[in-house]
């Protein structure tokens, strides 16, 4: 079975710093991983996605993540962060029996520090 | 172009009422989710749809609720009688061709308190 953990429930950040988020997985197939980033109130959207090509994905507003087959692990990261990251971020695995079943992590919430 | 959208955003209802969502997918879209989000069981899954019929409903938590989708251009999910323990935000999301492309659009959720 598939499933994903975030191993922080929370990370602060201050403006202009690194982000780091971090995602390991468990998938007895070829995984499809994503990230995806919900702002308060509203609706989650996607950031970036892995479909076993390129193993560093780039997304939007400056989000990338690597896929580590030997960690089992797609961490999230962005080299400096600015205040409207501020939001929850979840890291989700498809694939398996059925790929349209979307397993979500437990979120990491992204406070920026002015 | 219109993304999904969802009615009502808030809904505050007493135990035993019964409570209808309403999700309005993004056109062209032949699949449709709704999903549930708590703070303690976080995003889950409870039913989607193919060109309107249903295909996965076992996330569905027991008979007191039931989705449907008359048409490509709605779907309903129903609890009667609610309680308060169904008290979260709904999503519904809607997808062209989500298999491992993952890529789903949701709508801004409807957020419902149980009284």
């Amino acid at each position: 079975a598939q499933s994903v953990t975030q191993l922080d429930s929370h990370v602060s950040v201050s403006e202009g710093t690194p982000v780091l988020l971090r995602c390991n997985y468990s998938s007895s197939y070829s995984p499809s991983l994503f990230w995806y980033v919900q702002h308060p109130n509203k609706g989650l959207q996607l950031l970036l996605k892995y479909t076993s090509a390129a193993t560093l994905v780039k997304g939007i507003n400056g989000f990338e993540a690597e896929f580590k087959k030997s960690e089992t692990s797609f961490h999230l990261t962005k080299p400096s962060a600015h205040m409207s990251d501020a939001a929850e971020y979840f890291c989700v695995v498809s694939g398996g029996d059925s790929s349209y079943k979307l397993i979500f992590g437990s979120g990491t919430r992204l406070l920026v520090r002015p | 172009d219109a993304g999904v959208i969802q009615s009502p955003r808030h809904e505050v209802t007493e135990m035993g009422q019964e409570v209808t969502l309403r999700c309005k997918p993004i056109s062209g879209h032949d699949y449709l989710f709704w999903y549930r989000q708590t703070m303690m069981r976080g995003l889950e899954l409870l039913i989607y749809f193919n060109n309107n019929v249903p295909i996965d409903d076992s996330g569905m938590p027991e008979d007191r609720f039931s989705a449907k989708m008359p048409n490509a251009s709605f779907s309903t999910l129903k609890i009667q009688p609610s309680e308060p323990r169904d008290s979260a935000v709904y999503f519904c999301a809607s997808s062209r061709y989500p298999g491992n492309t993952g890529e789903l659009f949701f709508g801004e959720g409807s957020r419902l308190t149980v009284l």
